[in-house]
């Protein structure tokens, strides 16, 4: 059974450019969650896809956007990237809505924005 | 606003003892809480999760404990041991709806060191 891998697990963006992040959820998995980790902080919600709608989003702005395939693997898009937007992008798979099905994260990707 | 705070950045155990960690939170709306462990350059790992209608719950040398009325719950790892070294990361949840339902809310984090 693999579990949540995320590619690329760096990269370098310039200032206004977009970035592409790809995750692919664990084996059985529906759910998919993505989080953006801020150095010496803890993981804060962007938004949640749901058999490929999103269910759910966090205080993030429009510029942040997301998908989800049919074989449940997902995708988190940044445009116009600010510096701020440099954190670690992790992404989370479950077996279904609800936090009791538990959540399997990945590695992250680290993005860096100069 | 930080709805989940974990007030302690670092905590420094010996080997053998107890590891207390602590987490508060704000949201009435929160009913099941978790514990996640994280290695550098790895994604955080569950540890043990506990659901608003039990006060605690154990896991081999994990318990954690919830006090509602506090709003606060801590995790107890005994014994300690090196390899429990990492960043400890509460979070909360709503299993009933609303805006939380299936969103985690993180803490901060706190830094655990366990010596030999």
């Amino acid at each position: 059974e693999t579990g949540v891998t995320q590619s690329p697990t760096h990269l370098i963006k310039t200032r206004g450019q977009q970035v592409t992040l790809r995750c692919s959820s664990q084996s059985g998995h529906n759910t998919v969650s993505w989080y953006q980790q801020a150095l010496g902080q803890g993981p804060q919600f962007i938004f949640q896809y749901y058999r490929e709608e999103e269910n759910g989003r966090g205080n993030f702005p429009p510029r942040f956007s997301g998908l989800q395939f049919p074989n449940y693997s997902s995708e988190l898009n940044v445009n116009a990237l600010e510096l701020d937007d440099s954190a670690l992008y992790l992404c989370a798979s479950s077996l279904a809505l609800g936090s009791n099905y538990g959540y399997t994260f990945g590695s992250g990707t680290r993005l860096t924005v100069v | 606003d930080q709805q989940v705070k974990q007030n302690s950045p670092s905590l420094s155990v010996q080997e053998g003892r107890i590891s207390i960690l602590n987490c508060d939170y704000t949201n009435s709306m929160f009913d099941y809480f978790l514990w996640y462990k994280k290695y550098p350059a790895e994604g955080p790992t569950f540890l043990i999760s506990i659901s608003s209608i039990k006060d605690k719950n154990e896991d081999g040398r994990f318990t954690v404990f919830l006090n509602k009325s506090a709003k606060h719950l801590s995790l107890h790892i005994v014994p300690s041991q090196p390899g429990d070294s990492a960043v400890y990361f509460c979070a909360a949840s709503s299993l009933s709806g609303g805006t939380s339902y299936g969103k985690l809310t993180f803490g901060q984090g706190t830094i655990l060191t366990v010596h030999p």
